[in-house]
């Protein structure tokens, strides 16, 4: 079963203060990682689709990256509009789902 | 360009009813997926439809089905709620199945069970 762990769950940070997401997965034959944002109550956002180890994706203060085990979220210089849940998915060869993992939600302080 | 587009945004249901949710995909879009995701945790898969049939069904019970309309639109459907039912219901449409293209979310269905 594919499965995917986020780390760390919850992380707070100053503005300015850069930070990494941790996504890590098992899976039966990677086709796509992809990272979504998520403000609350709200549906997920889609940010990044990354398909083979060693690929890196960058969207104004985001960058991911991808290894065969696990890919990051980088946060650089973030400012208060960032605030919000990363979450992270993988889809799998001859497999229609994502399986996703249950987040990092981050809060950015003035 | 609108987005997916669901209906109703909030709804609250009595134990034991039904509950029929919809879905309209980004125009052009003909595969639709549904996933729950209650409070603090990830979404959880429960089926795909692409073209009018079924192309991936989750491990949810069988109160719960699905179907997609000649337009694309689908709709979830959950007989004799439960408690446990409460989530958001999300649906996310992509161009296609069979490759890894990027599935777009709607801003879901708040749907609370008393």
């Amino acid at each position: 079963e594919d499965q995917v762990t986020q780390s760390p769950e919850a992380l707070r940070l100053q503005e300015g203060e850069s930070s990494s997401l941790n996504c890590s997965y098992t899976v039966s034959g990677l086709r796509g990682l992809f990272w979504y944002r998520q403000d609350p109550g709200k549906g997920p956002e889609f940010l990044f689709t990354l398909y083979s180890a060693g690929e890196e994706k960058e969207k104004e203060r985001l960058k991911a990256t991808l290894t065969k085990k696990e890919s990051f979220l980088h946060i650089t210089a973030p400012k208060p509009e960032d605030s919000a849940t990363y979450l992270c998915a993988v889809q799998a060869w001859g497999n229609n789902r994502l399986a996703f993992g249950k987040g990092n939600q981050v809060v950015v302080i003035p | 360009d609108a987005g997916v587009t669901q209906s109703p945004t909030h709804l609250i249901k009595t134990r034991g009813q039904h509950v029929t949710l919809r879905c309209s995909p980004i125009s052009g879009h003909k595969s639709v997926s549904w996933y729950q995701q209650v409070l603090g945790q990830g979404p959880q898969f429960i089926f795909q439809y692409y073209e009018k049939e079924e192309r991936g069904r989750g491990n949810f019970p069988d109160r719960f089905s699905a179907r997609q309309f000649p337009n694309y639109s689908s709709e979830l459907n959950v007989n004799a709620l439960l408690l446990g039912d409460s989530a958001l219901y999300l649906c996310a449409s992509s161009l296609a199945t069979g490759g890894s293209t990027e599935a777009f979310f709607g801003q879901g269905t708040r749907l609370t069970v008393v």
